[in-house]
Formats: C-alpha cells, structure tokens, sequence
C-alpha cells in the first residue's frame, strides 16, 4: 500500500518561477494537509483540506494556492516562487479529526 | 489556539541511557495528543498517542501519558538505541482544529 506519495522529492527553482508539487494518498482519508518545515521552527500549516472541493488557509497560506478536486488529490501550488519558499514541504492525510496523520516523504525546494 | 512547547534540543545521550523529553500544550477544548517520529531524510510517523486523561501511549518502548492538569504529554523511555537518533515531535489535535498543531521538534543524537 502506497499511502501518501509526494512528487517531486527535489526541486530547485528560480525567483518567479510557478510549480506544482503533487500530493496523493490511496486511504480514503478526507483529511489532507501541507506543512513546510523549516529549521528551528517545526511545521507550520500551509493549506488544509475537509473533503474535496473544501480548502481553507493554516498558518502562512501566503504564496501558496491548493485545491481539491478528489479525495485522493491535493496539490500545492507555488505561483511565483521567492527565496523565502525554500523549505521542506510535508503532505498528509488524516481518517479523521482524532486520528492519526499519515505523511508523505517530503519535497525539498529550493528557490534561487 | 493552539499552541505546543517542546524542550529545546539536541539531546545527547549515551546508548541505554534514559530519556525524557517535555511538552506542555495549551488548547480550547479537550485535545488528542501524539509524538511523531522524524528519522533523517523521511517524513514523520506516529511514535504513540493518548486520547483522553491519564491514558498512556506506548510503543517500542517510548510511553507518554496524558496529564490534563499539568497540560503535558512528556515522553521517556527507559533505555535509547542509537537508532533512536532522530527528531521527535509533539502535536496535540483538538476536537475543534482541522489539522495537528506541531511543536519545534527536540533532536535527539544517541551516541554508542
């Protein structure tokens, strides 16, 4: 079983520059979210989603848009990419609200 | 909302040396509260939780139990491996938030 599978794991990036990083889980889970991790400061919540055609903004929504068009699909979207984007970015899908997440292994970003 | 404190890190032990490390979390209602693991270079996975006051989690030998009058969750564990060198994460998920809420993370480094 496959869980929760983010793509890409690397990627480097210039100032301005879009992409999309790609996150699908297998679980059935309605709950899915996106971190970024950075040094020092644990995960901060990005972007969270209830069910699909449901998202609302975390912590530093900030630069980021997402969406959800299934259950299974929920990418995070960079729309100009800045230096301060440069982070590790966690996917992860949770059954329910007691319920333990399940995370992907991670997108290293790298924005020059 | 909440909010989680973690003891600063890194820790460093000795092999079978015994371990705790602190959280205190501040929440609106009655949370859910999980460790999470971070080995290098992989996503974190649940290391144990506690739904409600008084119980304990436990696995491979980590134990953590949930004191609602003191708001901690602190985990310990009787005698570290080195390959439990790794970051370890507080998160306590209340009934009311969509997503975990995720301390800075305590790095612990086991030396043989």
């Amino acid at each position: 079983n496959a869980g929760v599978t983010q793509t890409p794991k690397f990627q480097v990036l210039k100032t301005g520059q879009s992409m999309t990083l790609q996150c699908a889980q297998d679980m059935n889970h309605e709950y899915m979210s996106w971190y970024r991790q950075d040094p020092g400061m644990g995960l901060r919540l990005i972007h969270y989603s209830v069910g699909a055609g449901i998202t609302d903004q975390g912590e530093v929504p900030n630069g980021y848009n997402v969406s959800r068009s299934t259950t299974e699909d929920f990418p995070l979207r960079l729309l100009s990419a800045a230096p301060s984007q440069t982070s590790v970015y966690f996917c992860a899908s949770t059954l329910g609200r007691n319920t333990e997440a399940f995370f992907g292994q991670g997108t290293r970003l790298t924005v020059v | 909302g909440d909010s989680v404190t973690q003891m600063e890190g890194p820790v460093t032990l000795s092999e079978e040396a015994f371990l705790t490390i602190n959280c205190t979390y501040t929440a609106t209602g009655y949370p859910s509260l999980f460790w999470y693991v971070q080995y290098p270079g992989e996503g974190l996975q649940l290391l144990l939780k506690a739904t409600k006051a008084d119980d304990k989690g436990s696995n491979k030998g980590f134990e953590a139990t949930y004191r609602k009058e003191t708001t901690s969750f602190h985990l310990e564990k009787g005698s570290v491996q080195v390959s439990d060198s790794a970051v370890y994460f507080c998160a306590p998920r209340d009934t009311g938030r969509r997503a975990l809420t995720f301390g800075s993370g305590t790095r612990l480094q086991v030396q043989p």
